[in-house]
């Protein structure tokens, strides 16, 4: 079975930091590509950052381009947002999302969800 | 930055067909994908590229994309249906999310 599972969310004082984890099993971790998308309290989803399979390639929203970094290990099946300078803006929760396998029509998609994990940005 | 528009809530009675939208510049050049979202848990993928339903998705769950305005059409509503749903689709290796449809079944 598929699982996702994050860990690390935590009250945080503004500008201050924090490291997401989300431990990944039940697949092949490094043949898919993963991203973070988080979801404000009350608001809708917002995808933050992604990250090829290998890790060579990231991208970010514009909203946190700077302040967060995506990582993988995919020695430990474990995928990281490490989040710098942070603000009441990134108070969500914070979900761990596996893309669709590639070179197949779901590779694309975001064919799995983690549980998520609260992130909260206040003094 | 792409914008993906959707109305904020749509209501139905079970058993009827509701139509939820999403619009986007040309959003018929892009695939849309759709997310389910129930309370509490995490969002559940119900469509891929543009159409296709996932393993395990109900038949009455269907989908189009064309010109500006992608459409999700769940037929037979039923009361398991009340949901968030989002539209998502991807701008220059960025993915754009809707800011989603709060569908009630009366």
């Amino acid at each position: 079975e598929v699982q996702l599972l994050e860990s690390g969310g935590d009250l945080v004082q503004p500008g201050g930091s924090l490291r997401l984890s989300c431990a990944a099993s039940g697949f092949t971790f490094s043949n898919y590509a993963m991203s973070w998308v988080r979801q404000a309290p009350g608001k809708g989803l917002e995808w933050v950052s992604g990250i090829s399979e290998s890790g060579y390639s990231t991208y970010y929203a514009d909203s946190v381009k700077g302040r967060f970094i995506i990582s993988r290990d995919n020695s430990k099946n474990t995928l990281s947002l490490q989040m710098d300078s942070l603000g009441a803006d990134d108070t969500a929760v914070y979900y761990c999302a596996k893309r669709g396998a590639p070179k197949t029509v779901m590779v694309d998609a975001f064919e799995t969800w983690g549980q998520g994990t609260t992130v909260t940005v206040s003094s | 930055s792409y914008i993906l528009t959707q109305s904020p809530s749509v209501s139905v009675s079970p058993g009827q067909t509701i139509t939820i939208t999403c619009s986007g510049d040309k959003l018929g050049d892009k695939y849309v994908y759709w997310y389910q979202q129930k309370p509490g848990p995490s969002p559940n993928l119900v469509i891929y590229r543009d159409n296709q339903r996932p393993s395990g998705i109900p038949e009455r769950f269907s989908a189009s994309n064309s010109g500006n305005t992608a459409t999700l059409t769940i037929s037979g509503t039923q009361a398991m249906d009340e949901a968030d749903y989002y539209c998502q689709a991807w701008d220059k290796d960025a993915a754009i999310f809707g800011g989603g449809t709060r569908l009630t079944v009366l």
